[in-house]
């Protein structure tokens, strides 16, 4: 299917725990980005990708991996779950970084016990 | 670094009624200001965008915008609200650094449309 998703859609990890979150678009775009999003705080980006092997942090990188070996996936780890990492997870792709739209995916809820 | 303000964490306005949403952002440069909107459970959809031309933008679902430099903001607009219109919306800068783009969004209004 054309788009952007997200797997899983739910999660329940358990603190210390490595999880990966993964997001796939199909547009070829050259932009992806994570963003968290927590009550209270809007989106706040995690980190960012200008292409394939370029990766970039953001606002709140600190307990997240990222990786861009191929141009449509960009999978983001969390190397050891805390509480503190509970959230609804925003992937988003976009074929410019500048004036264009981000096309977001569907979202990932993650709980960390 | 660019920052985006929504200063109302939460509007209630009656069908029919017109509604605008406050945005302000800060940074010297020309700004890239988006609209978003997220429905409960879904991602987020874009409205409208603005970067550069004519100051009044028009979006999808009857939303406009209008970009006042001297005023730094970028507020939202409808006529008429409608039901379906209840959701939460976000402004967004996104601003281009060299070879990367990085984005600052607001941390949203949530719209209560009353019957």
């Amino acid at each position: 299917d054309a788009g952007i998703t997200q797997s899983p859609r739910y999660k329940i990890t358990e603190t210390g725990r490595q999880v990966t979150l993964m997001c796939h678009q199909t547009w070829s775009h050259s932009y992806m980005f994570w963003y968290r999003q927590d009550l209270g705080h809007g989106l706040r980006l995690i980190y960012y990708s200008a292409a394939a092997d370029i990766t970039d942090k953001g606002e709140v990188p600190d307990g997240y991996v990222v990786s861009r070996s191929k141009t449509e996936n960009f999978p983001l780890t969390l190397e050891s779950a805390t509480r503190s990492q509970t959230s609804v997870y925003f992937c988003a792709s976009s074929s410019s970084g500048t004036g264009n739209e981000q096309y977001f995916g569907p979202g990932t809820r993650l709980t960390v016990t | 670094a660019q920052s985006v303000t929504q200063p109302d964490i939460h509007i209630t306005v009656s069908e029919g009624a017109s509604l605008e949403l406050r945005c302000n952002y800060s940074y010297g440069a020309t700004p890239y200001l988006f609209w978003y909107v997220q429905s409960p459970g879904q991602g987020l959809q874009l409205l409208l965008k603005y970067f550069s031309g004519d100051t009044l933008v028009q979006g999808i679902k009857g939303f406009e915008a209008e970009f006042k430099r001297s005023q730094s903001s970028f507020n939202l607009r409808k006529p008429s609200v409608h039901w379906s219109d209840a959701a939460e919306y976000f402004c967004a800068d996104v601003r281009h650094n060299t070879n990367a783009g990085k984005s600052t969004f607001g941390d949203g209004t949530t719209l209560t449309v009353k019957p």
